[in-house]
């Protein structure tokens, strides 16, 4: 699988948009972009996925470039409860194995 | 709402003594994984199953060991507690296929400490 490229931290006041970037500049054509968010050492959460076009659910929005190389996670309107560390993962379709976390960005929202 | 529990939630323990951290789900999930998690630090694949009497070793290397004789159990031992092993344990299951959507549920963690 692919490796991913986040920035280690990011701040957001809390109302407005978060924007989380990745970085996977040698994603192969089969493989997904998955985000999953760790609140607190809780289980890592899933958000969101997508292959080449934007994605939306009630949680946020997915943004992948036209050559595939980097994304986006969207959080429209941040809450103090978005505060975790949010993981990018590319995976491929074809391999069945476990999601393979790297470090993640942690997101602070403050008031 | 995932339906994986794992229990205890807390432990502490002392060095020399054997533990088994559970992990049961409801889902009928075929796959199940364990993730070992240092404070602040990523996750570590360290076993993961495909299904019953299936196991394998993750990407780190684990004195752990486990076992998957029922669909919805896979328990996690080890023989001999040190302090190394003090982590938190998390515990996931999948649906088995391999197709785009691969949400894998997350368990709520065991937070170990040998002492």
């Amino acid at each position: 699988d692919a490796k991913t490229t986040q920035p280690t931290s990011m701040d957001c006041a809390e109302g407005r948009a978060a924007n989380l970037p990745c970085n996977h500049s040698t994603i192969s054509g089969n493989e997904y972009v998955y985000w999953y968010r760790q609140i607190h050492s809780q289980g890592p959460q899933y958000i969101i996925h997508g292959l080449k076009n934007n994605e939306t659910n009630e949680m946020a929005s997915l943004i992948i470039t036209e050559d595939r190389k980097s994304s986006t996670l969207i959080l429209p309107h941040a809450t103090l409860r978005d505060t975790a560390v949010y993981y990018c993962i590319v995976r491929s379709s074809q391999a069945g194995t476990a999601l393979i976390f790297g470090k993640g960005t942690t997101l602070s929202v403050s008031s | 709402e995932a339906d994986i529990y794992q229990t205890p939630r807390y432990l502490v323990i002392g060095t020399g003594k054997k533990i088994t951290l559970e992990c049961s789900q409801t889902m009928g999930h075929d796959k199940m994984y364990w993730y070992q998690q240092d404070p602040g630090m990523e996750l570590h694949l360290i076993h993961y199953s495909y299904g019953v009497n299936s196991t394998e070793k993750g990407d780190l290397s684990s004195e752990s060991t486990v076992s998957r004789i029922r669909t919805e159990h896979f328990p996690l031992t080890l023989e001999s507690a040190r302090p190394s092993h003090t982590s938190q344990y998390l515990c996931a299951s999948s649906e088995y296929g391999t197709g785009a959507f691969y949400e894998q549920y997350f368990g709520p963690g065991t937070r170990l400490t040998v002492t």
